[in-house]
Protein backbone atom coordinates (compact mmCIF):
# COMPACT_ATOMS: atom_id res chain seq x y z
CA UNK A 1 0.00 0.00 0.00
CA UNK A 2 0.62 3.65 -0.11
CA UNK A 3 3.60 4.54 2.71
CA UNK A 4 4.45 8.31 3.52
CA UNK A 5 7.57 8.77 5.43
CA UNK A 6 8.70 11.51 7.83
CA UNK A 7 12.05 12.59 9.38
CA UNK A 8 12.72 12.85 11.77
CA UNK A 9 10.27 11.46 13.71
CA UNK A 10 11.19 13.51 17.15
CA UNK A 11 13.43 16.48 17.48
CA UNK A 12 14.51 18.20 19.85
CA UNK A 13 16.14 21.76 19.54
CA UNK A 14 16.95 24.89 21.33
CA UNK A 15 14.95 28.19 21.06
CA UNK A 16 16.48 30.37 18.04
CA UNK A 17 17.34 27.62 15.75
CA UNK A 18 15.82 26.04 12.83
CA UNK A 19 14.73 22.40 11.96
CA UNK A 20 13.79 21.01 8.95
CA UNK A 21 11.10 18.03 8.78
CA UNK A 22 11.24 15.81 5.39
CA UNK A 23 7.96 14.05 4.02
CA UNK A 24 8.36 11.87 1.51
CA UNK A 25 6.07 9.48 -0.62
CA UNK A 26 7.49 6.29 -0.68
CA UNK A 27 5.81 4.26 -3.71
CA UNK A 28 3.59 7.14 -5.51
CA UNK A 29 3.92 10.22 -6.81
CA UNK A 30 2.69 13.58 -5.18
CA UNK A 31 2.40 16.57 -6.78
CA UNK A 32 0.46 18.05 -3.81
CA UNK A 33 1.13 17.26 -0.08
CA UNK A 34 0.03 18.77 2.94
CA UNK A 35 1.26 19.97 6.12
CA UNK A 36 -0.72 19.82 9.69
CA UNK A 37 -0.31 20.55 12.84
CA UNK A 38 -1.79 18.84 15.98
CA UNK A 39 -1.73 20.05 19.25
CA UNK A 40 -2.13 18.08 22.09
CA UNK A 41 -5.36 16.16 22.65
CA UNK A 42 -7.05 18.59 20.05
CA UNK A 43 -7.64 18.19 16.07
CA UNK A 44 -5.21 18.58 12.73
CA UNK A 45 -5.07 22.15 11.30
CA UNK A 46 -4.19 22.28 8.11
CA UNK A 47 -0.80 24.77 7.73
CA UNK A 48 -0.26 24.99 3.99
CA UNK A 49 -0.86 23.29 0.94
CA UNK A 50 2.39 22.53 -0.90
CA UNK A 51 2.82 22.03 -4.57
CA UNK A 52 5.43 20.53 -6.26
CA UNK A 53 7.32 23.31 -8.50
CA UNK A 54 5.77 25.99 -7.30
CA UNK A 55 4.81 28.27 -4.20
CA UNK A 56 3.18 27.04 -1.33
CA UNK A 57 -0.40 28.32 -0.17
CA UNK A 58 -0.36 28.83 3.62
CA UNK A 59 -3.82 28.98 5.52
CA UNK A 60 -4.53 31.92 6.99
CA UNK A 61 -2.81 33.14 10.14
CA UNK A 62 0.40 30.74 9.25
CA UNK A 63 3.64 32.41 8.86
CA UNK A 64 5.20 32.02 5.76
CA UNK A 65 8.38 33.16 6.60
CA UNK A 66 8.63 31.11 9.97
CA UNK A 67 7.44 27.86 7.87
CA UNK A 68 9.37 27.37 4.91
CA UNK A 69 7.66 24.86 2.79
CA UNK A 70 9.94 23.15 -0.20
CA UNK A 71 8.58 20.76 -2.56
CA UNK A 72 11.13 20.30 -4.83
CA UNK A 73 10.44 16.76 -6.27
CA UNK A 74 7.35 14.80 -6.58
CA UNK A 75 8.36 12.48 -3.52
CA UNK A 76 9.65 15.06 -1.23
CA UNK A 77 7.94 17.85 0.40
CA UNK A 78 10.19 19.59 3.57
CA UNK A 79 8.79 22.33 5.96
CA UNK A 80 11.70 24.14 8.08
CA UNK A 81 11.02 25.75 11.20
CA UNK A 82 12.65 29.01 11.33
CA UNK A 83 13.88 30.42 14.28
CA UNK A 84 12.19 28.14 16.40
CA UNK A 85 10.64 29.02 19.75
CA UNK A 86 8.83 27.12 22.37
CA UNK A 87 5.07 27.98 21.34
CA UNK A 88 6.28 26.20 18.32
CA UNK A 89 6.59 22.78 19.81
CA UNK A 90 3.70 20.51 18.27
CA UNK A 91 3.34 17.50 16.55
CA UNK A 92 3.69 18.28 12.83
CA UNK A 93 1.91 15.88 10.48
CA UNK A 94 2.02 15.98 6.67
CA UNK A 95 0.16 14.37 3.71
CA UNK A 96 0.90 13.73 0.53
CA UNK A 97 -2.34 13.06 -2.38
CA UNK A 98 -1.46 10.57 -4.68
CA UNK A 99 -1.14 11.95 -8.29
CA UNK A 100 -4.29 10.85 -10.44
CA UNK A 101 -6.41 10.03 -7.21
CA UNK A 102 -8.02 11.92 -4.57
CA UNK A 103 -7.19 9.72 -1.88
CA UNK A 104 -4.85 10.86 0.57
CA UNK A 105 -1.85 8.88 2.43
CA UNK A 106 -0.79 10.67 6.24
CA UNK A 107 2.80 10.44 7.57
CA UNK A 108 3.45 9.10 10.88
CA UNK A 109 4.04 12.71 12.60
CA UNK A 110 7.14 14.33 13.60
CA UNK A 111 6.91 15.83 17.29
CA UNK A 112 9.32 18.90 17.75
CA UNK A 113 10.17 20.05 20.79
CA UNK A 114 11.61 23.79 21.60
CA UNK A 115 13.60 24.23 24.91
CA UNK B 1 -16.64 28.10 6.24
CA UNK B 2 -16.64 24.37 6.42
CA UNK B 3 -16.52 22.57 9.83
CA UNK B 4 -16.87 19.80 11.61
CA UNK B 5 -17.90 18.99 15.30
CA UNK B 6 -17.88 15.78 16.69
CA UNK B 7 -18.87 14.35 20.31
CA UNK B 8 -16.20 15.44 23.04
CA UNK B 9 -14.35 11.97 24.66
CA UNK B 10 -13.08 10.72 26.13
CA UNK B 11 -15.29 7.73 25.53
CA UNK B 12 -15.00 4.79 27.87
CA UNK B 13 -16.63 1.46 26.87
CA UNK B 14 -16.72 -1.89 27.82
CA UNK B 15 -15.66 -4.72 25.22
CA UNK B 16 -18.43 -5.64 23.27
CA UNK B 17 -20.56 -2.71 23.52
CA UNK B 18 -21.98 -0.79 21.03
CA UNK B 19 -20.24 2.14 19.99
CA UNK B 20 -21.70 5.56 17.87
CA UNK B 21 -19.33 8.69 17.86
CA UNK B 22 -21.44 11.74 16.85
CA UNK B 23 -20.83 13.70 13.76
CA UNK B 24 -22.57 16.98 11.73
CA UNK B 25 -20.79 19.05 9.77
CA UNK B 26 -20.98 22.29 7.66
CA UNK B 27 -20.02 22.63 4.27
CA UNK B 28 -20.95 24.59 1.06
CA UNK B 29 -21.97 22.03 -2.27
CA UNK B 30 -21.62 18.79 -1.29
CA UNK B 31 -18.37 17.32 0.57
CA UNK B 32 -16.86 14.20 0.87
CA UNK B 33 -17.05 13.14 4.07
CA UNK B 34 -14.33 10.74 5.86
CA UNK B 35 -13.96 9.13 9.16
CA UNK B 36 -9.90 8.29 10.11
CA UNK B 37 -8.26 6.88 13.52
CA UNK B 38 -5.34 7.61 14.80
CA UNK B 39 -3.91 4.03 17.02
CA UNK B 40 -1.13 5.33 19.86
CA UNK B 41 1.93 6.11 18.49
CA UNK B 42 0.78 6.07 14.77
CA UNK B 43 -0.27 7.96 12.28
CA UNK B 44 -3.60 8.93 10.63
CA UNK B 45 -5.57 6.30 8.91
CA UNK B 46 -8.13 6.48 6.34
CA UNK B 47 -10.93 3.88 8.07
CA UNK B 48 -14.33 4.83 5.42
CA UNK B 49 -15.55 7.22 3.62
CA UNK B 50 -18.64 8.09 1.85
CA UNK B 51 -18.79 10.85 -1.12
CA UNK B 52 -22.28 11.39 -1.88
CA UNK B 53 -25.76 11.29 0.25
CA UNK B 54 -27.11 8.24 1.18
CA UNK B 55 -24.03 6.74 0.58
CA UNK B 56 -22.77 3.87 3.54
CA UNK B 57 -18.93 3.71 4.39
CA UNK B 58 -17.96 0.36 6.37
CA UNK B 59 -14.40 -1.12 7.07
CA UNK B 60 -13.34 -3.36 10.25
CA UNK B 61 -16.93 -3.39 11.61
CA UNK B 62 -16.88 0.75 11.51
CA UNK B 63 -19.96 2.10 9.60
CA UNK B 64 -20.81 5.81 8.68
CA UNK B 65 -23.99 6.73 7.04
CA UNK B 66 -24.08 10.40 5.02
CA UNK B 67 -27.26 11.86 5.94
CA UNK B 68 -27.75 15.00 4.08
CA UNK B 69 -31.22 15.70 5.28
CA UNK B 70 -29.00 15.86 9.04
CA UNK B 71 -25.36 16.72 8.00
CA UNK B 72 -24.44 14.00 9.82
CA UNK B 73 -22.28 10.98 9.54
CA UNK B 74 -22.14 9.45 12.89
CA UNK B 75 -19.77 6.46 13.46
CA UNK B 76 -20.70 3.19 14.66
CA UNK B 77 -19.60 -0.47 15.32
CA UNK B 78 -21.91 -3.05 17.00
CA UNK B 79 -19.54 -4.62 19.31
CA UNK B 80 -15.55 -2.67 20.09
CA UNK B 81 -12.72 -4.50 20.93
CA UNK B 82 -9.96 -3.46 23.10
CA UNK B 83 -7.67 -2.93 20.07
CA UNK B 84 -10.02 0.05 18.74
CA UNK B 85 -8.84 2.06 21.40
CA UNK B 86 -7.84 5.04 19.32
CA UNK B 87 -8.57 9.19 18.63
CA UNK B 88 -11.15 8.85 16.00
CA UNK B 89 -11.23 11.57 13.94
CA UNK B 90 -14.62 13.18 11.38
CA UNK B 91 -13.30 15.29 8.33
CA UNK B 92 -14.83 16.62 5.36
CA UNK B 93 -13.41 17.56 2.07
CA UNK B 94 -15.20 20.37 -0.18
CA UNK B 95 -15.33 19.80 -4.01
CA UNK B 96 -12.69 19.64 -5.86
CA UNK B 97 -10.65 20.81 -3.34
CA UNK B 98 -7.97 18.62 -1.40
CA UNK B 99 -8.09 19.89 1.46
CA UNK B 100 -9.56 18.10 4.42
CA UNK B 101 -10.97 20.07 7.46
CA UNK B 102 -11.19 17.63 10.55
CA UNK B 103 -13.30 17.57 13.74
CA UNK B 104 -11.78 18.25 17.16
CA UNK B 105 -11.10 14.00 17.20
CA UNK B 106 -12.80 11.53 19.87
CA UNK B 107 -10.33 9.51 22.14
CA UNK B 108 -11.69 6.02 22.40
CA UNK B 109 -11.04 3.82 25.21
CA UNK B 110 -12.39 0.14 25.67
CA UNK B 111 -11.91 -1.91 29.06
CA UNK B 112 -11.35 -5.52 28.67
Amino acid sequence: GAVVSQHPSRVICKSGTSVKIECRSLDFQATTMFWYRQFPKQSLMLMATSNEGSKATYEQGVEKDKFLINHASLTLSTLTVTSAHPEDSSFYICSALRDFTDTQYFGPGTRLTVL
Amino acid sequence: GDSVTQMEGPVTLSEEAFLTINCTYTATGYPSLFWYVQYPGEGLQLLLKATKADDKGSNKGFEATYRKETTSFHLEKGSVQVSDSAVYFCALRSGSASKIIFGSGTRLSIRP
